[in-house]
């Protein structure tokens, strides 16, 4: 079916700690994906996104790299700061139907 | 500003009294859509819309109706509330371009609790 697994949370960080939230996706057709940020009482933001296998997106230093033979599009920053305590979903796009992860909550303390 | 706006923001409600939530994008996007967000569950489509007059359902459909008069406007309607429709809600547009690649831009949540 069409899915979309992201690695569960809460994550709670050091500032300047690695950050990875991986997110894998059930491989239906050529889907784009996406990671989308949401802050408190905000709607989602577009964080990065790729359109095809290889693609890497990048964004406030935050990078993902679309990976067709693991079907894995994994979040990744070096260095987090408080700023980044947020709500990051993954996400795919197959025609007109989008699908989201369940969420992974970040907090990062100083 | 490029924005989508959904009106009401927050919404307390009784089962079986009709409610409409409204969005509107300035955006000139072709493509709607309506999300709900659950603990645990992420955001899961209940209806989109690729044009004026052309709406399909989503994952979630259950309970809910849409229209698309206007492709500025894409309402939704839940014609009879039930406590299992308590959720945050949120309205998307996006461009209609092929290949899938455009994002989806959304509008600020409407938290809706039928009681």
């Amino acid at each position: 079916g069409n899915s979309v697994t992201q690695m569960e949370g809460p994550v709670t960080l050091s500032e300047e700690a690695f950050l990875t939230i991986n997110c894998t996706y059930t491989a239906t057709g050529y889907p784009s994906l996406f990671w989308y940020v949401q802050y408190p009482g905000e709607g989602l933001q577009l964080l990065l996104k790729a359109t095809k296998a290889d693609d890497k997106g990048s964004n406030k230093g935050f990078e993902a790299t679309y990976r067709k033979e693991t079907t894995s599009f994994h979040l990744e920053k070096g260095s987090v700061q408080v700023s980044d305590s947020a709500v990051y979903f993954c996400s795919k796009n197959t025609g007109n139907q989008f699908y989201f992860g369940t969420g992974t909550s970040l907090t990062v303390i100083p | 500003e490029a924005q989508v706006t959904q009106n009401p923001r927050y919404l307390i409600t009784v089962t079986g009294k009709k409610l409409t939530v409204t969005c509107s994008q300035n955006m000139n996007h072709e493509y709607m859509s309506w999300y709900r967000q659950d603990p645990g569950l992420g955001l899961r489509q209940i209806y989109y819309s690729m044009n004026v007059e052309v709406t399909d359902k989503g994952d979630v459909p259950e309970g809910y109706k849409v229209s698309r008069k206007e492709k500025r406007n894409f309402p939704l309607i839940l014609e009879s509330p039930s406590p299992n429709q308590t959720s945050l809600y949120f309205c998307a547009s996006r461009i209609l371009q092929g290949a899938g690649t455009g994002e989806l831009f959304f509008g600020e949540g409407s938290r809706l609790t039928v009681l």
